[in-house]
């Protein structure tokens, strides 16, 4: 146990679906991530939120949007996904200083999501 | 730009040592290293700021070359525990999240 929840922790969607996922974390910490790990590649940067500000998109293509109402909270919404976007999809939080780069990263179980 | 790790697996007997390499062609502030076993969560392993300083944690220790831009980790008198997916990821400042390896895959045999 991390400290770091993700729901759910299984899903399968279809192409035209809309569907969120969630990550609450209980340390107190002031950056969160998403990050995607999928068989062939290694862990992707997706989204930072340092602040409550969105410091980072690493280049993910719009059907992924972030959300991140406050420092506990952090949401993934999806939609209309294609297949290659089956993947895990893991949350992480670090206590953050602005200019001092990341401190130790805490992950989330990670969602297992399949797109038919 | 992703790190390189290398080897990409490895397999030892338990009780022997293995080393694990980190490189970039940036100039980073920090590696990060962490273990994954299959079906969970990675787990942080330790962090190396700029510097070249050398930390360890029980048998598990690493050390960051900043000239080179290149981080090692060393684990020594492995244990079957030791067995998972080995990450580093690298952060080049500022309130960014990290760039991972590819990982290494280690496999501790009885």
């Amino acid at each position: 146990e991390t400290g770091v929840t993700q729901t759910p922790r299984h899903l399968v969607m279809g192409m035209t679906n809309k569907k969120s996922l969630k990550c609450e974390q209980h340390l107190g910490h002031n950056a969160m991530y998403w990050y995607k790990q999928s068989a062939k590649k290694p862990l992707e940067l997706m989204f930072v939120y340092n602040f409550k500000e969105q410091t980072e998109n690493n280049s993910v293509p719009s059907r992924f949007s972030p959300e991140c109402p406050n420092s506990s909270h952090l949401f993934l919404h999806l939609h209309t996904l294609q297949p290659e976007d089956s993947a895990l999809y893991l949350c992480a939080s670090s206590q953050e200083v602005k200019a001092g780069g990341p401190g130790e990263q805490f992950f989330g179980p990670g969602t297992r999501l399949t797109v038919l | 730009q992703q790190p390189v790790q290398s080897p990409q697996a490895v397999i030892l007997r338990e009780g022997e040592d293995a080393v694990i390499n980190c490189s970039s062609s940036k100039a980073l502030y920090s590696v990060h290293w962490y273990r994954q076993k299959h079906g969970e969560a990675p787990v942080f392993l330790m962090i190396l700021l700029k510097g070249g300083e050398q930390k360890g944690h029980e048998k598990i220790s690493a050390s960051f070359n900043e000239k080179k831009q290149q981080s090692s980790l060393y684990l020594t008198a492995s244990q079957l525990s030791y067995s998972g997916t080995y990450f580093c990821g690298t952060a080049r400042g500022g309130a960014d999240g990290l760039t991972f390896g590819k990982g290494t895959h280690l496999i501790i045999q009885p």
